[in-house]
């Protein structure tokens, strides 16, 4: 069973405009929360990182926002450029263990 | 800056070849993860460690091994390889409860 999801398999936006990548989970223990950005053929970058404690990290053009009650968070991408285009990635942990679970990941294009 | 390196990023084999992904992380973390990447199934965790001599499965054991003699090595092993392991394997590391630094990834064809 999917604990993390990320129900958009891809997503296109004007470079320049907000690019708002969407992921859920199900496990009310998930305390540790990242984004990873991959290029094709490529192993995934970390990129930003949210814990439970905080609704909101930010970190130059990218902000992280976390709902808890929601069991929601989305990465925003502010502007977005033709270089962000990649497959994007939200992973989760409880504080339980060592294990983040995976989202299925967003294809995202900036388009120039 | 943290470095994980795998010892392929291509690589052809034949079904029933036994076959071996092998990690090297310079770090020195205590947890090591190797996922493999599909299309639309995401990253799929198959087996991790988290000190020497240990192994825990993940999601998607089957049909793999893994050995850990020290602690910035971790292998993945295919016994028999076959054409549904055909795939995008990736090797990660971090600390307890840390970001996780991924390698490059390899690319694995099974004929």
């Amino acid at each position: 069973d999917q604990q993390v999801k990320q129900n958009s398999p891809s997503l296109s936006v004007q470079e320049g405009r907000i690019s708002i990548l969407n992921c859920d989970y199900t496990n009310s223990m998930f305390d540790y929360f990242l984004w990873y950005k991959k290029y094709p053929a490529e192993g995934p970058t970390f990129l930003i990182s949210i814990s439970s404690i905080k609704d909101k990290n930010e970190d130059g053009r990218f902000t992280v926002f976390l709902n808890k009650s929601a069991k929601h968070l989305s990465l925003h991408i502010v502007p977005s450029q033709p270089g962000d285009s990649a497959v994007y990635f939200c992973a989760a942990s409880a504080n339980t263990g060592n294990q983040f679970y995976f989202g299925t990941g967003t294809s995202l294009t900036v388009i120039p | 800056d943290v470095k994980v390196t795998q010892s392929s990023r291509y690589l052809v084999k034949r079904t029933g070849e036994k076959v071996f992904l092998e990690c090297v992380q310079d770090m020195d973390h205590e947890n090591m993860f190797w996922y493999r990447q599909d299309p639309g199934l995401g990253l799929r965790l198959i087996y991790f460690s988290y000190d020497v001599k240990m192994k825990e499965k993940g999601d998607i054991p089957e049909g793999y091994s893994v050995s850990r003699e020290k602690k910035e090595r971790f292998s993945l092993i295919l016994e028999s390889a076959s054409t549904n392991q055909t795939s995008m394997y990736l090797c990660a590391s971090s600390n307890i409860r840390g970001t996780e630094f991924f390698g490059p990834g390899t690319r694995l064809t099974v004929l």
